[in-house]
C-alpha cells in the first residue's frame, strides 16, 4: 500500500499567516492526490483534487502544488474559520490511503 | 441539491454483524463511485470501501473478507454488510460520493457519519 507521510502533524499559526502543509507518497502517484479539510464534529471537505485542481466553491487563498511523491496543500492568508485538521489522500492505486492529518492551531 | 445521510451505526457485541445505510438525494448513486470513509475516535481518516458505478468493488485490508460494499438502485442508498465485527472496527463512518462515472479524484460529498461501537 502507498504510505502517505503529512508534516508537520500540528502547526501553531496566527491569522494572516501563510501556511504550507507538505505530503510525501511513498511512491510516484503521478498527480492523484487530494486535500480535504476536517472540522471537529464534522464531515471532510474537499478542497483540492488532482493535486493542483480548486474544488469548485472553494476560496482560491486554498492551493495545492506537486506530483510525484511531493505535494504541498498552501493557504495564503489564514483565517479564524481556517483553523482545522487537513488531510491528504491518493488516488493513484488501491487501497486508497490517507495522510495522517495535520493540525493547524491558533498561535 | 446533493444530500447524503448515513444511518444503521449503534452498538453491537465483538463478533456480531451490522449493516448501515446511506441514503442520496440530489443525484443517482449507480451513475457514481461511491466510497465508505471510518474515523475511530480521536484518530485520522480511514479509506474502507469503493464501489463503481459499474458494480467493480475494492476494499481496504483491515476489512477484506468481512465488509461488503453494494446498492440498492431501487433506493438510491448504498450500503455496506460488516460482518465478524472487531473492537478496531469501532469508528464514526461516513459515505461519500466521487463526482465522476469513471474515475475518483477526491470526494466532494459526504454524509454525517453514523458512529458504530464494537465491544464485548
Amino acid at each position: 500500500a502507498i504510505q502517505l507521510t503529512q508534516s508537520p502533524s500540528s502547526l501553531s499559526a496566527s491569522v494572516g499567516d501563510r501556511v504550507t502543509i507538505s505530503c510525501r507518497a511513498s511512491q510516484d502517484i503521478g498527480s492523484a492526490l487530494a486535500w480535504y479539510q476536517q472540522k471537529p464534529g464534522k464531515a471532510p471537505k474537499l478542497l483540492i483534487y488532482d493535486a493542483s485542481s480548486l474544488q469548485s466553491g472553494v476560496p482560491s487563498k486554498f492551493s495545492g502544488s506537486g506530483s510525484g511523491t511531493d505535494f504541498t496543500l498552501t493557504i495564503s492568508s489564514l483565517q479564524p474559520e481556517d483553523f482545522a485538521t487537513y488531510y491528504c489522500q491518493q488516488f493513484n492505486s488501491y487501497p486508497l490511503t490517507f495522510g495522517g492529518g495535520t493540525k493547524v492551531e491558533i498561535k | 441539491e446533493v444530500q447524503l445521510v448515513e444511518s444503521g451505526g449503534g452498538l453491537v457485541q465483538i463478533g456480531g454483524s451490522l449493516r448501515l445505510s446511506c441514503a442520496a438525494s440530489g443525484f443517482t448513486v449507480s451513475s457514481n463511485y461511491m466510497t465508505w470513509v471510518r474515523q475511530a475516535p480521536g484518530k485520522g481518516l480511514e479509506w474502507v470501501s469503493i464501489i463503481y458505478s459499474g458494480g467493480s468493488t475494492y476494499y481496504a485490508d483491515s476489512v477484506k473478507g468481512r465488509f461488503t460494499i453494494s446498492r440498492d438502485d431501487s433506493k438510491n442508498t448504498l450500503l455496506l454488510q460488516m460482518n465478524s465485527l472487531r473492537a478496531e472496527d469501532t469508528a464514526v463512518y461516513y459515505c461519500a460520493r466521487s463526482p465522476n462515472w469513471n474515475y475518483v479524484s477526491g470526494f466532494d460529498y459526504w454524509g454525517q457519519g453514523t458512529l458504530l461501537t464494537v465491544s464485548s
